[in-house]
């Protein structure tokens, strides 16, 4: 069965540090989410691309947060600089324009 | 803007006792209706689903039914088991416009079962 692959699974990293993230979707989804996922909470979007172009990053603080998707395929999700409050779950989720299909997740710890 | 209200955990329950966790939402239109499950230091898995007002979603003895008029998705199991303890997350999101739009998560529900 296809999956979406994210990696690192876990990242800690000191504060004020960069830090990147990378997902690769199911091969043919056009559509790519990343959602943060704070501790205790439930998933909240980031970002969404179709193909290579944002479709929505009104909640991506664009001062630390950056995402790109320069071939429509894979995508990476970026910090700088990292913040304590930024210690969350990173899950990447992928659709071929119906249902969804999410990675592992990538684990951040700012300390 | 759409929102999803789940009742508040943790859950605790004897093995085989009924399980029922309560999911409402707020959206414009028809939106589809998702129920996932978060095992400890995992992602999301899809449960079960329904995309319109009176469909059942079924899994592995889960389910739950789309209810326009009180939009409600309540979820259901008979007899839960240890291995179902875990988060569940309502979701909604707007499949039929014909594109996969963003999922709106409730804030989870935990469901610890014990012998």
């Amino acid at each position: 069965e296809a999956e979406v692959a994210q990696s690192p699974r876990y990242k800690i990293t000191e504060k004020s540090q960069a830090v990147a993230f990378w997902c690769d979707p199911i091969s043919g989804h056009a559509t790519l989410y990343w959602y943060r996922q704070i501790l205790g909470q439930g998933p909240e979007l980031l970002v969404q691309f179709q193909d290579e172009s944002v479709v929505d990053d009104s909640q991506l603080p664009k001062d630390r947060f950056s995402a790109e998707r320069l071939k429509g395929v894979d995508s990476t999700l970026k910090i700088q600089p990292a913040e304590l409050g930024d210690s969350a779950m990173y899950l990447c989720a992928s659709s071929p324009g119906y249902g969804y299909t999410f990675g592992s997740g990538t684990r951040l710890t700012v300390v | 803007g759409n929102s999803v209200t789940q009742m508040e955990g943790p859950v605790t329950l004897s093995e085989e006792a009924f399980l029922t966790i309560n999911c409402t939402y707020t959206a414009t239109g028809y939106p589809s209706l998702f129920w996932y499950v978060q095992y400890p230091g995992e992602g999301l898995q899809l449960l079960l689903k329904a995309t319109k007002a009176d469909d059942k979603g079924s899994n592995k003895g889960f389910e739950a039914t789309y209810r326009k008029e009180t939009t409600s998705f309540h979820l259901e199991k008979g007899s839960v088991q240890v291995s179902d303890s875990a988060v569940y997350f309502c979701a909604l999101s707007r499949l039929n416009t014909g594109t996969a739009s963003k999922l709106t998560f409730g804030t989870g529900t935990r469901l610890q079962v014990t012998l």
